[in-house]
């Protein structure tokens, strides 16, 4: 069964310091998402990405932050300059495009620690 | 924006008997409702969804039902086993929206 992918599983980095996320999204899935979850809260929405650009954001998803899909394959989320808040899961997503397309697949997540 | 209220927060169950989780949305445009699982040190795993044309739906021992005057939907796990302890998300979304989730229910099934 296909499913999304996600490197690396756990990321330390120092405050201040950039980090790129990575996913590989299910390949006939054309919308991506990232969300985060800090520790023991709900999962929070932070971008929506169709068609290689943003379709949404939300106001976590300020200009620290930035989402490329560098390849036919690879969906990335960069953070400029971590702050200890930043410290959290990050989950991406993806969804087939379309009226039916509702149901959104996640990875298994990237826990980063900002230190 | 859409506001996702979820309860209980925690539950626990014997093996064996029914758990229900409910929520409630706030934006009456809201057409897509998702429950997910998530299990410790995962991701959240789709479970069942439902859409707003519909009033019930069932997958073997779980089911989702919604009422969209009042605005809420419920989860609903029958014969309730160990391997379904996790924490229940539920979800809402209008079309081309992003997902707004509920803050999650911790569900202890103890044999």
């Amino acid at each position: 069964e296909p499913e999304v992918t996600q490197t690396p599983s756990h990321q330390v980095t120092q405050m201040g310091q950039e980090v790129i996320l990575r996913c590989v999204p299910i390949s006939n899935h054309l919308y991506f998402y990232w969300y985060r979850q800090i520790l023991g809260q709900k999962v929070e929405f932070l971008v929506s990405f169709y068609n290689n650009e943003i379709s949404e954001k939300s106001e976590i998803f300020d200009d620290q932050f930035s989402v490329e899909r560098p390849d036919g394959s690879n969906f990335t989320l960069k953070i400029r300059s971590t702050k200890l808040e930043d410290s959290a899961m990050y989950f991406c997503a993806s969804s087939e495009a379309g009226h039916q397309g509702y149901e959104q697949y996640f990875g298994p997540g990237t826990r980063l620690t900002v230190t | 924006g859409e506001n996702v209220e979820q309860h209980p927060s925690t539950l626990s169950v014997q093996e064996g008997d029914s758990a229900v989780i409910k929520c409630t949305y706030s934006d009456s445009a809201s057409n897509y409702f998702p429950w997910y699982k998530q299990e410790l040190g995962k991701g959240p795993q789709l479970i069942i969804d439902i859409r707003s044309n519909v009033g019930e739906k069932k997958d073997q021992r779980i089911a989702v039902t919604l009422n969209k005057t009042a605005k809420h939907f419920s989860l609903h796990i029958t014969e309730t086993q160990p391997e379904d302890s996790a924490v229940y998300f539920c979800a809402a979304r209008k079309a081309g929206t992003a997902l707004i989730f509920g803050k999650g229910t911790t569900l202890s099934v103890s044999s």
